[in-house]
């Protein structure tokens, strides 16, 4: 079932500005990743934050959670054309056997040159 | 780095064929996943493995099933293609339930 949901569905902002993307989940969680899919593709791995951290960076990308809202933020800074693309958090569930991930809906994200 | 194959990038059959999509990993990982993604519903996953010859149900098992004989490759098998099983589908393979790495996707189409 469905567990991520990100917000908003669509975003569209000009080269240079910021993006921030957000995502709820509903249980309790081990960690939580986040993936970019280019047009048509696979889907690629950009962090993963566990339950016991609170912000993490990673070049340009800082993600934050929020274990007691059950939401984490992607925030991508200095956004460039390249960065066009849908962005999916996933969570490891707590319990949830050996099924892995359990992914959103994904926000499409559109940056203006 | 970890490469993900899957047989084909677009696929198109007719309504009651059978259909085999193969995923290829070459890192040596136990776990492997096939989803299907559709506009609007994200990513479900369909069946997994973690271990050679075995295979558990996901969240949308229904009309189809896998094999994995070795542990380089898992295999969806559609045993009667439908319309409705028309779709983007996508395999990943992990080390340890963390992260996933996905192959390119197949674009299936049935008619």
């Amino acid at each position: 079932s469905q567990q991520g949901e990100e917000d908003p569905q669509a975003l569209s902002i000009q080269e240079g500005e910021n993006a921030t993307m957000n995502c709820s989940y509903k249980t309790s969680i081990n960690n939580l990743q986040w993936y970019r899919q280019n047009s048509g593709r696979g889907l690629v791995h950009l962090i993963l934050i566990r339950s016991n951290e609170r912000e993490k960076h990673s070049g340009r990308l800082r993600v934050t959670l929020d274990t007691s809202k059950k939401s984490s933020s992607l925030l991508i800074t200095a956004s460039r054309a390249a960065d066009t693309a849908s962005y999916f958090c996933a969570t490891d569930d707590i319990g949830g056997g050996a099924d892995g991930l359990t992914f959103g809906k994904g926000t499409h994200l559109i940056i203006q040159p | 780095d970890v490469k993900v194959t899957q047989s084909s990038r677009y696929l198109v059959k007719r309504t009651g064929e059978k259909v085999f999509l193969e995923c290829v990993q070459d890192m040596d990982h136990e776990n492997m996943f096939w989803y299907r993604q559709d506009p609007g519903l994200g990513l479900r996953l369909i069946y997994f493995s973690y271990d050679v010859k075995m295979k558990e149900k996901g969240d949308i098992p229904e009309g189809y099933s896998v094999s994995r004989e070795k542990k380089e490759r898992f295999s969806l098998i559609l045993e009667s293609a439908s319309t409705n099983q028309t779709s983007m589908y996508l395999c990943a393979s992990s080390p340890n339930l963390g992260e996933q790495f996905f192959g390119p996707g197949t674009r299936l189409t049935v008619l």
